[in-house]
């Protein structure tokens, strides 16, 4: 059972947005920032976003973050087979003194 | 261009203990700031941060799993060890190494390959 929570799975058409959403609480992304990674089938996770919405060098502006509350939210638009992959929030939980994950995210682009 | 590459044993008996090498290029833990550590994966699971070590020798580690890890650094190797020990099958998992800053931002932006290690008699 993973602190932070995300849907299973989602899925959207080629070329459509699709939202991920990341539900925690005041001691984790209440009060801390959030990172989201990308996992390809088989390979190791990336960075995709940091302090909720900034893109490290080389990520598309298709990829944007955000976060309200003690929620986050990654968009994606113009959604690519490509796109096809693990997608996992992350954040510092406060009072477990533990980095914290969400159970990650399935996104099949049909 | 900063790679970190894992290495150590595919297969581990339970009960023993499990010695994981990370060794990376393009940063050092000599230089202020740096942090490398380790993140895992058991099969079709999600992430679970480990343990961190940083430049200055600041040892952080996941408080579910602190009194089975150890992590140390060789600066002139750029190499970061973690040992874990007790392994049971469950602790079966992909091992990555990631590199993270000791200040903000707080994401881990590089990751190794990652090394599958298996804990079966």
């Amino acid at each position: 059972q993973s602190v932070l929570t995300q849907p299973p799975s989602v899925s959207a058409a080629p070329g459509q947005k699709v939202t991920i959403s990341c539900s925690g609480s005041s001691s984790n992304i209440g009060n801390n920032y959030v990172s989201w990674y990308q996992q390809l089938p088989g390979t190791a996770p990336k960075l995709l976003i940091y302090d909720n919405n900034k893109r490290p060098s080389g990520i598309p502006d298709r990829f944007s973050g955000s976060k309200s509350g003690t929620s986050a939210t990654l968009g994606i638009t113009g959604l690519q087979t490509g796109d096809e992959a693990d997608y996992y929030c992350g954040t510092w939980d406060s009072s477990l003194s533990d980095v914290v994950f969400g159970g990650g995210t399935k996104l099949t682009v049909l | 261009q900063i790679t970190l590459k894992e290495s150590g044993p595919t297969l581990v008996k339970p009960t023993q203990t499990v010695t994981l090498t990370c060794t990376f290029s393009g940063l050092s833990l000599s230089t202020s700031g740096v942090g490398v550590g380790w993140i895992r994966q058991p099969p079709r699971k999600a992430l679970e941060w480990l343990a961190l070590i940083y430049w200055n020798d600041d040892k952080r580690y996941s408080p579910s799993l602190k009194s089975r890890l150890t992590i140390t650094k060789d600066t002139s190797k750029n190499q970061v060890v973690l040992t874990m020990t007790n392994m049971d099958p469950v602790d079966t998992a992909t091992f990555y190494c990631v590199h993270r800053r000791y200040w903000p931002p707080y994401s881990f932006d590089y990751w190794g390959q990652g090394t599958l290690v298996t804990v079966s008699s």
